[in-house]
C-alpha cells in the first residue's frame, strides 16, 4: 500500500539554525499538508499547499516557515531560524483531494525535530 | 467557537475487553468526522469517516457512531488486542472546503494490559 514518508525521522538543531524537513507523499496525491504536534499536545494544522503554490496556512506558519515542492516527488517544509518553541513533531500528509468531500488525508510517520 | 472534546483523557482496559470512547463537537456547519489511531511517535492512521446522515461505520474491530443532532460520536473497539495500545483522535471538518478549519480532538491515550 502507498504511503507517505519523512526524512529525517530525528533532527537535533541548535536554536537559529535552518532546518529543512522532507517528505515524499502519495505518487497521485495533489493536495498536501505539514502538521506539528508538540509534546503531549493536539495535532496542528501549519499549512496546505496546491498546484505548486499554498492553499491555506495557519497562525504558527510565520515568516520563519516555507514549503516547497522542488521536483516531481519531493514537499519541503523549511524552518529558517529555528527557536526553542519549535521543538515538535512534524507530520506532512497528502490526500487526493482537498478537504470539503470524504477524501482522507494519509500521515507521514513524522520527523521529531529537538531546538536546543 | 468550534471545539472538539474527547473522552476519557486515557483508559486502560484488559486485553480481550471492550472500551468505547468518546468525542463531542460543537463544529458548525458539520461535513464529517473521523476517528484515527495514532501509536505513540507515528503519524495518526484514518480508521472511520463519517458525513452526518451516516449513524455507524465499521473497521475490523472498531465500530464508530455519530449523532448528528446531539454532536456526539464513539468508538467501540471490540476484544481489545495490545496492538491497540495507542492514541485514538476524534477530527471533525467542518461544512467547506477549508484544511485549516479542520479541529483536532486532543485525544484518548488507550493502553491494553495482557
Amino acid at each position: 500500500e502507498p504511503e507517505v514518508t519523512q526524512t529525517p525521522s530525528h533532527q537535533v538543531t541548535q536554536m537559529g539554525q535552518e532546518v529543512i524537513l522532507r517528505c515524499v507523499p502519495i505518487s497521485n496525491h495533489l493536495y498536501f499538508y505539514w502538521y506539528r504536534q508538540i509534546l503531549g499536545q493536539k495535532v496542528e494544522f501549519l499549512v496546505s499547499f496546491y498546484n505548486n503554490e499554498i492553499s491555506e496556512k495557519s497562525e504558527i506558519f510565520d515568516d520563519q516557515f516555507s514549503v516547497e515542492r522542488p521536483d516531481g516527488s519531493n514537499f519541503t517544509l523549511k524552518i529558517r531560524s529555528t527557536k526553542l518553541e519549535d521543538s515538535a513533531m512534524y507530520f506532512c500528509a497528502s490526500s487526493a483531494t482537498g478537504q470539503g468531500t470524504q477524501e482522507t488525508q494519509y500521515f507521514g510517520p513524522g520527523t521529531r525535530l529537538l531546538v536546543l | 467557537k468550534n471545539q472538539v472534546e474527547q473522552s476519557p483523557q486515557s483508559l486502560i482496559i484488559l486485553e480481550g475487553k471492550n472500551c468505547t470512547l468518546q468525542c463531542n463537537y460543537t463544529v458548525s456547519p458539520f461535513s464529517n468526522l473521523r476517528w484515527y489511531k495514532q501509536d505513540t511517535g507515528r503519524g495518526p492512521v484514518s480508521l472511520t469517516i463519517m458525513t452526518f446522515s451516516e449513524n455507524t461505520k465499521s473497521n475490523g474491530r472498531y465500530t464508530a457512531t455519530l449523532d448528528a443532532d446531539t454532536k456526539q460520536s464513539s468508538l467501540h473497539i471490540t476484544a481489545s488486542q495490545l496492538s491497540d495500545s495507542a492514541s485514538y483522535i476524534c477530527v471533525v471538518s467542518p461544512g467547506y472546503s477549508s484544511a485549516s478549519k479542520i479541529i483536532f480532538g486532543s485525544g484518548t491515550r488507550l493502553s491494553i494490559r495482557p
